[in-house]
Parts: C-alpha cells; sequence; structure tokens
C-alpha cells in the first residue's frame, strides 16, 4: 500500500530565515505531487504540482520554491520566511483514472 | 472555470442526526468528484469518490451521489456520532488533459456533533 510522509510535524521559525519541508511517498512511482497551504481557517490553497522529476510548476507567485529531486521526494523551500507564511503546509500524491489525491498528515508552520 | 460552492458552517447537530452537506459545481465535461474529511490537526483523508453521472460514493456510513442534472454532490450521514466532527470538503478533478490532476476543493464545512 501506498504511504506519504512529511517532516518536521511542526516548525516555528523566525522571520527571515530559511526553510525546507520535505514529503516523501513510498508504494507508487510516478506519482503527481501537491504542496498545498491552509491557512487559519479551512480553505486550500495549491501552491505547486509536479508531474515529474525536475518538472514543477507553480500556482501562485511567493517567496516560496519547490524542487522535485527524486521520483517520490518533493521538497519545499524559502531563503527568507515572512509572517505570512505562517500555516499547515500539506503534501499529496495523486495519480490514477480518477485523479483523486491522498495527504500526509502535515507540517504546522509559525514563523515568528 | 471551475468551482465547487459548499454550504458554510459550523453546522451543529446531535449525536444520531441526519447530517446533509450541499455541495454544488461548475465544470466543463465530466468531473470526478470527491469528499475528503479533515480531523483536527490532520491532513485530508479521501472519504469517497465518484466519477461519473449517477454513481454513488459510500464509506463509513457516507454517501454522496453524482447528480450532473443539478451539478450536486451532497453528502449525507444517516447517523452521525462525536467522532464524525471534522471539517468536509467537497472537490472536483476536471478530467482535462491539461488539468494535471489538480484538485478544486470547496472552502470546507465543519460540522460539530454534541453527544
Amino acid at each position: 500500500s501506498q504511504t506519504i510522509h512529511q517532516w518536521p510535524a511542526t516548525l516555528v521559525q523566525p522571520v527571515g530565515s530559511p526553510l525546507s519541508l520535505e514529503c516523501t511517498v513510498e508504494g507508487t512511482s510516478n506519482p503527481n505531487l501537491y504542496w498545498y497551504r491552509q491557512a487559519a481557517g479551512r480553505g486550500l490553497q495549491l501552491l505547486f504540482y509536479s508531474v515529474g522529476i525536475g518538472q514543477i510548476s507553480s500556482e501562485v507567485p511567493q517567496n516560496l520554491s519547490a524542487s522535485r529531486p527524486q521520483d517520490r521526494q518533493f521538497i519545499l523551500s524559502s531563503k527568507k520566511l515572512l509572517l505570512s507564511d505562517s500555516g499547515f503546509y500539506l503534501c499529496a500524491w495523486g495519480r490514477g483514472a480518477a485523479y483523486e489525491q491522498y495527504f500526509g498528515p502535515g507540517t504546522r508552520l509559525t514563523v515568528t | 472555470g471551475n468551482s465547487v460552492t459548499q454550504m458554510e458552517g459550523p453546522v451543529t447537530l446531535s449525536e444520531e442526526a441526519f447530517l446533509t452537506i450541499n455541495c454544488t459545481y461548475t465544470a466543463t465535461g465530466y468531473p470526478s468528484l470527491f469528499w475528503y474529511v479533515q480531523y483536527p490537526g490532520e491532513g485530508l483523508q479521501l472519504l469517497l469518490k465518484a466519477t461519473k453521472a449517477d454513481d454513488k460514493g459510500s464509506n463509513k456510513g457516507f454517501e454522496a451521489t453524482y447528480r450532473k442534472e443539478t451539478t450536486s454532490f451532497h453528502l449525507e450521514k444517516g447517523s452521525v456520532q462525536v467522532s464524525d466532527s471534522a471539517v468536509y470538503f467537497c472537490a472536483l478533478a476536471p478530467m482535462t488533459t491539461d488539468s494535471w490532476g489538480k484538485l478544486q476543493f470547496g472552502a470546507g464545512t465543519q460540522v460539530v456533533v454534541t453527544p
């Protein structure tokens, strides 16, 4: 069966510091990968998606970036965090005829 | 464009009550439809799905029927439990070649079940 991991689970970082969040998927190959942010409240905002190694598409302009160095690894980064980057970051993988997505447990980021 | 509209919450109800969460969508063609559930502090879990008109998705006592004529995918459960307290998201996948599997989510509906 497939599993998706995210780490760290929680993170507190000062403004201006760098960020690296990691997501890995097991039990499948060549998945589509997605990064979402969920700010206070409930809405989900798609940040990046990737359909293959080295292929990254950005949905919104921001100071975040994403990379996919391996087939089942997806990394979210920032060089300098802003207060507005605080939120709950979710990674998801998807594949299949119905395009359903499966989510990781999330990373709670607080920028102070 | 594609969009999903859900009823606003919170929806508060007593244990064993009947739950309905309305979801309507706008999309071209024949999207796949999903319901996800998010418990506090956790990621989203796929609750059920439907891929074509008149399909009924079901799981854990929850059901939703894909209604093409009314562009709706309402979630129902006959008898809720306190453990069903969560945020529920309706979503669609456009199923077009340029969609890259991206989902369009509704805003989410918080459900609170009291003993």
